[in-house]
């Protein structure tokens, strides 16, 4: 199966500061990645598909300008949370499907605590 | 776009039990359907999976079963171990790489021994 690397594991960090977070396919070229947002006991809500070398693709709901995405590698798409709240807090977890049976991989995901 | 039902939101079952997680699903164009299994501040594992092209599937103690007319899928687990204790979640979506899945809201399943 692919290896989804995603960095860091966690942060925790001051309201209003910005928080950047990395996904990485590790073993095969991923021009789509996707990135998700869980609360405490909630499920895996998709905030965006993330295109490589084009914008990405935002859910209703997901501010573009506060969540940004950046897919400029086949490899690598970064999610940054810009003017962070502690209402962001969250666990945020990216996803690739492989082109050939598409079966979907996470990173290990990413606990935010915005305080 | 795809609205995934997940219900129950809790089993809780007695170690040697079955256990049956229902789901449905709104996009008749969807024709994959992925469950997993989540510990506390883990990634999401697949444990099964199955395509449209087929009803059933099974693996070991664990099976899935897929009616595409009334558009809902269900996993069984068998012989329960307190080990399966878990959340559990359902998915659908196309059969595509570029498409992402959209998860049911979860089960959280306790096995007491």
């Amino acid at each position: 199966g692919a290896v989804v690397s995603q960095h860091p594991s966690w942060v925790i960090c001051k309201s209003g500061t910005s928080v950047k977070i990395e996904c990485r396919s590790l073993d095969f070229q991923a021009t789509t990645m996707f990135w998700y947002r869980q609360f405490p006991k909630q499920s895996l809500m998709l905030m965006a598909t993330s295109n490589e070398g084009s914008k990405a693709t935002y859910e209703q709901g997901v501010e573009k300008d506060k969540f940004l995405i950046n897919h400029a590698s086949l490899t690598l798409s970064t999610l940054t949370v810009t003017s962070a709240h502690p209402e962001d807090s969250s666990f945020y977890i990216c996803s690739v499907r492989n082109t050939g049976n598409t079966e979907a991989f996470f990173g290990q995901g990413t606990r935010l605590t915005v305080v | 776009g795809e609205n995934v039902e997940q219900h129950p939101s809790t089993l809780s079952v007695q170690e040697g039990d079955s256990a049956v997680i229902k789901c449905t699903y709104s996009d008749s164009a969807s024709n994959y359907f992925p469950w997993y299994k989540q510990e506390l501040g883990k990634r999401p594992q697949l444990i099964i999976d199955i395509r449209s092209n087929v009803g059933e599937k099974k693996d070991q103690r664990i099976a899935v079963t897929l009616n595409k007319t009334a558009k809902h899928f269900s996993l069984h687990i068998t012989e329960t171990q307190p080990e399966d204790s878990a959340v559990y979640f359902c998915a659908a979506t196309i059969n595509q790489a570029g498409t992402a899945l959209i998860f049911g809201k979860g089960t959280t399943l306790s096995v007491s021994s």
